[in-house]
């Protein structure tokens, strides 16, 4: 089965800088979609991109999908201690979505 | 008031018990799902229902049944529990197509 595969696992950062996290997958996709879970809490949909899609921007989020190398590439840029938090992607193929490990974000105010 | 509902939020049971986890969504959404979260693993999917007469298996649904009792409520049975099922369990909702999945607040499962 489709499974995304974030990396890198953790990464801590100063607020202001940008945060990059990658993805990879080994199936064909529909879309592929990123994710947001805070400390205790479910998920949270942050931006979804189509298989024909290259780049897509919401806000202070910029999504990358390369479908020849099969993976994807979240950036929030000037990020906020708000933003602290665990990030995953899921591939979306078969009107299921299969969810990568997840990278832990730190943001230090 | 939440969009999907969990209860209960918490629960710590012996081995051998039955349990039952309950999902309801006020989003008028055919479809819903039952994940479990484990540190390191990510979100496995448990099973699926794409409407009230359909369910389906997803990756590791041995050891668990469900019940789709109506289009807002779906809940996950552990028949007989035992500790390796200790877990974060999610409850999702989505329309379908490429609409996005909403999750519930979780419920955290200890099995002794």
């Amino acid at each position: 089965s489709q499974q995304g595969e974030e990396d890198p696992q953790a990464l801590s950062i100063q607020e202001g800088e940008n945060a990059t996290m990658n993805c990879s997958y080994k199936t064909s996709i529909n879309n592929l979609q990123w994710y947001r879970q805070n400390s205790g809490r479910g998920l949270v949909h942050l931006i979804l991109i189509r298989s024909n899609e290259r780049e897509k921007h919401s806000g202070r989020l910029r999504v990358t999908l390369d479908t020849s190398k099969k993976s994807s590439s979240l950036l929030i840029t000037a990020s906020r201690a708000a933003d602290t938090a665990s990030y995953f992607c899921a591939t979306n193929g078969n009107n299921r979505l299969a969810f990568g490990k997840g990278n832990q974000v730190v943001v230090i105010p | 008031d939440a969009d999907v509902t969990q209860t209960p939020r918490n629960r710590i049971t012996k081995t051998g018990k039955r349990i039952m986890l309950e999902c309801s969504q006020t989003k008028g959404h055919d479809r819903m799902y039952w994940y479990r979260q484990d540190p390191g693993l990510g979100l496995r999917l448990i099973y699926y229902s794409f409407d009230v007469k359909d369910i389906n298996k997803g990756e590791i649904s041995d050891g668990y049944s469900v019940s789709r009792q109506a289009q807002a409520k779906f809940s996950l049975s552990l028949e007989s529990a035992i500790p390796n099922q200790t877990a974060l369990y999610f409850c999702a909702t989505s329309g379908g197509g490429e609409q996005p999945q909403h999750f519930g607040d979780g419920t955290r499962l200890s099995i002794l």
